[in-house]
């Protein structure tokens, strides 16, 4: 699986949007981008998943670049809720199904 | 709720000793998977199972067993525990293995080992 680089921390105010980076410049062809947040020691929640065009759904916006090699995770309006660490992960779609979790941004919503 | 649970929520036992972890999937899901996450590892994974055979072993310890039964529900056996066993150990299930398949994570189970 393609290493994933994330920074560390963010912070955002409550009712903006947040924009998180994720940079896996050596991500392979057949490789998705996922993204998962883990609140507190809950178990880590689904967010969005893409390969090549821009995603939506009720949670968040994917964006990744043409070239694959980075992606953005947008949440259009954070609440205090949204405060987590999100992971970025990278895998391919068949062959080896397991989630390899690196140390993720942890994301902090002000109100 | 992601549909996933896993008993016991909290476990505490004594070095030596011996614990078995249950985890019953997401109704339909065929894929089942156990993860590890202590506070020096991060989230680790240990073992897959699809529909009851084993598909994809991690960083598991020699000391640890797993098996998927035909209702789908997975044990994890974690024996002669030690120490630096304590950590949480989520399952998580999928409904399938080709294609971008999410996988959903249940509450976890808290292992206290002392």
């Amino acid at each position: 699986d393609a290493k994933t680089t994330q920074p560390p921390s963010m912070d955002c105010a409550e009712g903006r949007a947040a924009n998180l980076p994720c940079n896996h410049s050596t991500i392979s062809g057949n490789e998705y981008v996922y993204w998962y947040r883990q609140i507190h020691s809950q178990g880590p929640q689904y967010i969005i998943h893409g390969l090549k065009n821009n995603e939506t759904n009720e949670m968040a916006s994917l964006i990744i670049t043409e070239d694959r090699k980075s992606s953005t995770l947008i949440l259009p309006h954070a609440t205090l809720r949204d405060t987590a660490v999100y992971y970025c992960i990278v895998r391919v779609d068949f062959g080896n199904e397991k989630l390899t979790f690196g140390t993720g941004t942890r994301l902090t919503i002000i109100p | 709720d992601s549909g996933v649970t896993q008993t016991p929520k909290h476990l505490i036992t004594a070095t030596g000793q011996r614990v078995t972890l249950r985890c019953s999937p997401r109704s339909g899901d065929l894929s089942v998977y156990w993860y590890q996450q202590s506070l020096d590892q991060g989230l680790q994974f240990l073992i897959q199972y699809y529909n009851g055979e084993e598909r994809a072993k991690g960083n598991i310890l020699e000391r640890f067993s797993a098996q998927q039964f035909p209702d789908l529900h997975s044990e994890l056996n974690l024996s002669s525990l030690e120490l630096g066993d304590s950590a949480l150990y989520f399952c998580a299930s999928s409904v399938g293995l080709a294609g971008a398949y999410e996988q959903y994570f249940g509450p976890g189970t808290r292992l206290t080992v002392t």
